[in-house]
């Protein structure tokens, strides 16, 4: 079975410029959570997708912002890009959301560099 | 408002010996705690977890207790090896689904 796939794998952008991250879940998981980790900072939570609706969401700013499809794919876009937005994305999925725990399997993460 | 804390960026222990890396927690409402392994270049693993109902939970050489008076979760590894070298990650979860992390710690074992 593959496992959680993630493109690009690196991304360099320039400030108030916007990026679409995309990611690929494992077959039959329908939830999908996204994370920025940052040195010092661990994993933030950035939001979580269900059957295509957001379940729970982060302290991020509305710049960022996602979205799931009816395949559970997911994309997370960020708008006017900064310099600290610099960062490993990472995307992770399991089988359900809630509830007893699921597992969450990661993605590789996409490094993102904003110069 | 760090819910989860992992005071030690870095620990390095000799090959053979135990590892034991700390996690702190500040909500009593957290139901599941879990480890997560690393490797540069990789997306974290998951390594083992335990539920809020128990104090311990062992698998192989990893072995997490859990001290909710505390509000305190420690992993063991022993023997600790060098493949274990990786950043670990310590995250709680509450019944919504959402996992909070730790900042990490990197352990190295040295051979």
């Amino acid at each position: 079975k593959a496992g959680v796939t993630q493109t690009p794998r690196y991304l360099i952008k320039t400030r108030g410029q916007q990026v679409t991250l995309s990611c690929s879940p494992i077959s039959g998981h329908r939830s999908v959570s996204w994370y920025q980790q940052t040195p010092g900072q661990g994993l933030q939570f950035l939001f979580e997708y269900f059957s295509e609706t957001q379940r729970n969401k982060g302290n991020f700013p509305g710049r960022f912002s996602g979205r799931q499809f009816s395949n559970s794919r997911s994309e997370m876009n960020v708008s006017t890009l900064e310099l600290g937005d610099s960062a490993l994305y990472l995307c992770a999925s399991s089988l359900s959301t809630g509830g007893s725990y699921n597992e969450q399997f990661f993605g590789p993460g996409t490094r993102l560099t904003v110069l | 408002d760090q819910q989860v804390k992992q005071n030690s960026p870095s620990l390095s222990v000799q090959e053979g010996r135990i590892s034991i890396l700390n996690c702190d927690y500040t909500n009593s409402m957290f139901d599941y705690f879990l480890w997560y392994k690393k490797y540069p270049a990789e997306g974290p693993t998951f390594l083992i977890s335990i539920s809020s109902i128990k104090d311990k939970n062992e698998d192989g050489r990893f072995t997490v207790f859990l001290n909710k008076s505390a509000k305190h979760l420690s992993l063991h590894i022993v023997p600790s090896q060098p493949g274990d070298s990786a950043v670990y990650f310590c995250a709680a979860r509450r019944n919504t689904g959402k996992l909070i992390f730790g900042q990490g710690t990197t352990l190295q074992v040295k051979p």
